[in-house]
């Protein structure tokens, strides 16, 4: 039973370039969460998906970034012009059912450097 | 709103030392809450949770007890091992999303 698959691992972008990271939730599940864990901090929320559907971008910077989650294929979380304040580790996590009614499964994280 | 607040690391304990990791937290009702951890280069993983006021989540020998009057979550083990080191975070589900903690380092030297 494979988890929660992102990729790459590992991504380094110029400033300026677009960033794409994937995710595809454990099979069976059909919510998709998106966090951003800076250096030296904890995880902050940044998008709620469930298929075709943005739940709840609350968490998500107004300007560059933007998730999907399409009917078929993984979950893209794009960053456009990135800058190095960008450089983190994007962590996505999906659910069966809404997140605080059912455990978040989390994947490895894509660790982003921007040069 | 809602807020977990978490011990400040990092904490550094010799092998078969005991653990307690504070959290506290700030929420309307009684959320469910969880622990996590997360081992070098990777994500983070449940490590136990508790639903209800009194319940104790418990997994590898970690425990903790939602405690509603001290709005506590703390995480204790007896004796820790070299392979408990890593960083953990309590969390609470609101909405749509985890509170996360900033994280607690523990490393556990032999």
């Amino acid at each position: 039973n494979a988890g929660v698959m992102q990729n790459p691992r590992h991504l380094v972008r110029r400033r300026g370039q677009e960033a794409r990271l994937r995710c595809s939730p454990v099979k069976g599940h059909s919510h998709v969460y998106w966090y951003r864990q800076l250096p030296e901090e904890g995880l902050k929320f940044m998008v709620y998906l469930q298929k075709e559907n943005i739940i709840d971008e609350s968490g998500m910077p107004k300007e560059r970034f933007s998730a999907e989650f399409p009917k078929e294929g993984p979950s893209i979380l794009r960053i456009q012009q990135v800058v190095r304040g960008d450089s983190a580790a994007y962590f996505c996590a999906s659910s069966t059912l809404q997140g605080f009614t059912d455990t978040q499964y989390f994947g490895p994280g894509t660790r982003l450097t921007v040069l | 709103g809602d807020s977990v607040t978490q011990m400040e690391g990092p904490v550094t304990l010799s092998e078969e030392a005991f653990l307690t990791i504070n959290c506290t937290y700030t929420a309307t009702g009684y959320p469910s809450l969880f622990w996590y951890v997360q081992y070098p280069g990777e994500g983070l993983q449940l490590l136990l949770k508790a639903t209800k006021a009194d319940d104790k989540g418990s997994n590898k020998g970690f425990e903790a007890t939602y405690r509603k009057e001290t709005t506590s979550f703390h995480l204790e083990k007896g004796s820790v091992q070299v392979s408990d080191s890593a960083v953990y975070f309590c969390a609470l589900p609101t909405g749509n999303q985890f509170y996360f903690g900033t994280g607690t380092s523990l490393t556990v030297i032999p």
